[in-house]
């Protein structure tokens, strides 16, 4: 496989469900991205991993926990979530954290939370 | 912060036309400015990108400009069609302490055959 894997594509959980999110990138890339996708809003980053440390967490509620375990796997894991935490989250990878350059975008874990 | 705006929301052109997409930045200091496209299912991908240096880029049918003295890039799409159709991001990325890119809300072009 190349780029960027995301799974599971689609997901429905309820508010009292813990579920994980995880991505896998196949392009020797240093630093790993979540990014929020909602409509009408500007991707929203979440957090930054460069080689498996987290660099960034953009004040993003704890019931969003990430995790990298190697620089080619993040997972997000999720537990108690809110109707309004139903997005596309999307992984993404770059060569570095400092100036990026180009990100390598997964196609997406769609959430819905009922 | 880096703010970016983004227009239109939403943009028609025939089939064979040209498209323009307009973003704005706030962060003087910004000096990379990509361009991705997302196709229905897809993620965000990079389709050209310019650096501050440089105050226009062409690939084939799709351009870039770019004034720094007004804080603002535009994307030209120029015979378009049907597989152009799909949504635009615009993204600035700033300098030394703020290298992370802020993206605009997103253009959705649709091609009228």
């Amino acid at each position: 496989e190349t780029g960027v894997t995301q799974t599971p594509r689609h997901l429905v959980m309820g508010m009292t469900n813990k579920k994980s999110l995880k991505c896998e990138q196949h392009l020797g890339h240093n630093a790993m991205y979540w990014y929020k996708q909602s409509a009408k809003k500007p991707l929203e980053l979440m957090f930054v991993y460069s080689l498996e440390e987290r660099v960034e967490n953009n004040s993003v509620p704890s019931r969003f926990s990430p995790e990298c375990p190697n620089s080619s796997h993040l997972f997000l894991h999720l537990h108690t979530l809110q109707p309004e935490d139903s997005a596309l989250y999307l992984c993404a990878s770059s060569q570095d954290r400092l100036f990026p350059g180009e990100l390598f975008f997964g196609e997406g874990s769609r959430l819905t939370v009922l | 912060g880096e703010n970016v705006e983004q227009h239109p929301s939403t943009l028609s052109v025939q089939e064979g036309d040209s498209a323009v997409i307009k973003c704005t930045y706030s962060d003087s200091a910004s000096n990379y400015f990509p361009w991705y496209k997302q196709e229905l299912g897809k993620g965000p991908q990079l389709i050209i990108d310019i650096r501050s240096n440089v105050g226009e880029k062409k690939d084939q049918r799709i351009a870039v400009t770019l004034n720094k003295t007004a804080k603002h890039f535009s994307l030209h799409i120029t015979e378009t069609q049907p597989e152009d159709s799909a949504v635009y991001f615009c993204a600035a990325e700033g300098n030394f302490g703020n290298e992370k890119l802020t993206f605009g809300t997103g253009t959705r072009l649709t091609i009228i055959p």
